[in-house]
């Protein structure tokens, strides 16, 4: 089955710095990428997604890219704000199997004002 | 905007009791799931359900869990025997499936085993 390992599990950054999370996965029947933002006790909130046939995705501050060959795929966060602080997943499912969707283990971004 | 509600918000429980965890998924999905989270750590899949039977499941949903929808509207997971271990915020999801490939999820319910 799928595994998606992510890394760091913790992230530090100042103020207006980028952050990068980086995801790879296992099943090369994904084709579905999204993040999640999750807020302390609240639920998992989708902030992107990336189909298996786009290689890069942009809104806003948030980028994600997608490799398929290498199966990885990274969230980039530009000028980063204190209000993106929170833990972020990144995620892989195989969509048209109306297959699960399988979590990485979280990375707990931290910026420093 | 439509979206997936989730009751209780928090129970607590007594080791040994049964719980239920009510769901109710946006009106027009196909796929509904499970999800569980242990204090700190990542979203767990459990059971995913389609079609009024269950799709796929992990290892963590043993024969003490079991889901349901009673009636077209509700999506329950019910767990037979709590064990301290079950203790974990639940969210439901739900999907389309086709290809928005989007899953919504609901507030969570936080169960507390004691």
């Amino acid at each position: 089955g799928e595994n998606v390992e992510q890394h760091p599990s913790t992230l530090s950054v100042q103020e207006g710095d980028s952050a990068v999370i980086k995801c790879t996965y296992s099943d090369s029947a994904s084709n579905y990428f999204p993040w999640y933002k999750q807020e302390l006790g609240k639920r998992p909130q989708l902030i992107i997604d990336i189909r298996s046939n786009v290689g890069e995705k942009k809104d806003q501050r948030i980028a994600v890219t997608l490799n398929k060959t290498a199966k990885h795929f990274s969230l980039h966060i530009t000028e980063t704000q204190p209000e993106d602080s929170a833990v972020y997943f990144c995620a892989a499912r195989d969509y048209n199997q109306g297959g699960k969707l399988i979590f990485g283990q979280g990375t707990e971004l931290s910026v420093k004002p | 905007e439509p979206e997936v509600t989730q009751t209780p918000s928090h129970q607590v429980t007594q080791m040994g009791q049964e719980v239920i965890l009510r769901c109710v998924p946006i009106s027009n999905h196909l796929y509904f799931y499970w999800y569980r989270q242990i204090l700190g750590q990542k979203v767990e899949f459990l059971v995913s359900f389609y079609n009024n039977e269950i799709s796929e499941k992990s290892e963590i949903f043993d024969d003490q869990f079991s889901v349901e929808r009673p009636d077209g509207s509700n999506f329950t997971l019910k767990i037979r025997s709590t064990k301290l271990e079950d203790s974990a915020m639940y969210f439901c999801a739900s999907g389309t499936g086709g290809n928005t490939g989007e899953l919504f999820f609901g507030e969570g319910s936080r169960l507390t085993v004691l």
